[in-house]
């Protein structure tokens, strides 16, 4: 079993709509959560990080987490074709919290 | 703002040729990362390291190794390039300070010929 899943899309949704990424996770003991951009040739760049059950606002953005369902997901609010990217979940896999599993990402496409 | 830096953007090499890639962070971060990423595949961690002179395997360590002799530095070395490590490498560092976020390095392509 994979440890972290996404669909890898695309995912297509006009300008000003909501995208939802989802991505799903194996290991209970994860506690840390993050999502990347990342586009294309670029390396990746954080967007959000969530650690508790609930939701995390930042700006267009809101990340949520559900441990007892392993899942977190990724809205983006008012999506811009800027906004057109690979997004990766990643999750911590180890008690120290520094060890990193990537999800093989979700490619977002913003229609004009 | 963290910088992570890689000493080259692109690099082709010859099959056999001893290779290395250079990662140097300036945020006094105690920990660094080596991945490689390809189509279809994703990120995979090849070694990573706590510490100055530690390190440990990733999920993808063969064929690879790596140096930290200093905490700014850590280094992959590829000790006989093959075709099959044609590929983006990217270094990322972290701290617990920091909520254990990675950033990352702008890349280097390589091309083993």
């Amino acid at each position: 079993q994979k440890e972290v899943e996404q669909n890898s899309g695309p995912l297509s949704v006009p300008e000003g709509a909501i995208a939802s990424l989802n991505c799903t996770y194996s290991d209970r003991g994860s506690q840390s959560f993050f999502w990347y951009r990342q586009y294309s040739g670029k390396s990746p760049e954080l967007i959000m990080s969530i650690y508790s059950n609930g939701d995390k606002e930042d700006g267009r953005f809101t990340a949520q987490l559900n441990k007892a369902s392993q899942y977190v997901s990724l809205l983006i609010r008012d999506s811009q074709p800027s906004d057109s990217a690979t997004y990766l979940c990643a999750v911590n896999r180890d008690n120290y919290g520094q060890n990193f599993v990537f999800g093989p990402g979700t490619r977002l496409s913003v229609l004009p | 703002d963290v910088k992570v830096t890689q000493s080259s953007r692109y690099l082709v090499k010859r099959t056999g040729e001893k290779v290395f890639l250079e990662c140097v962070q300036d945020m006094d971060h105690e920990n660094m990362f080596w991945y490689r990423q390809d189509p279809g595949l994703g990120l995979r961690l090849i070694y990573f390291s706590y510490d100055v002179k530690m390190k440990e395997k990733g999920d993808i360590p063969e064929g690879y190794s790596v140096s930290r002799e200093k905490k700014e530095r850590f280094s992959l070395i590829l000790e006989s390039a093959s075709t099959n490590q044609t590929s983006m490498y990217l270094c990322a560092s972290s701290a617990p300070t920091s909520g254990d976020t990675q950033y990352f390095g702008p890349g280097t392509r390589l091309t083993v010929l």
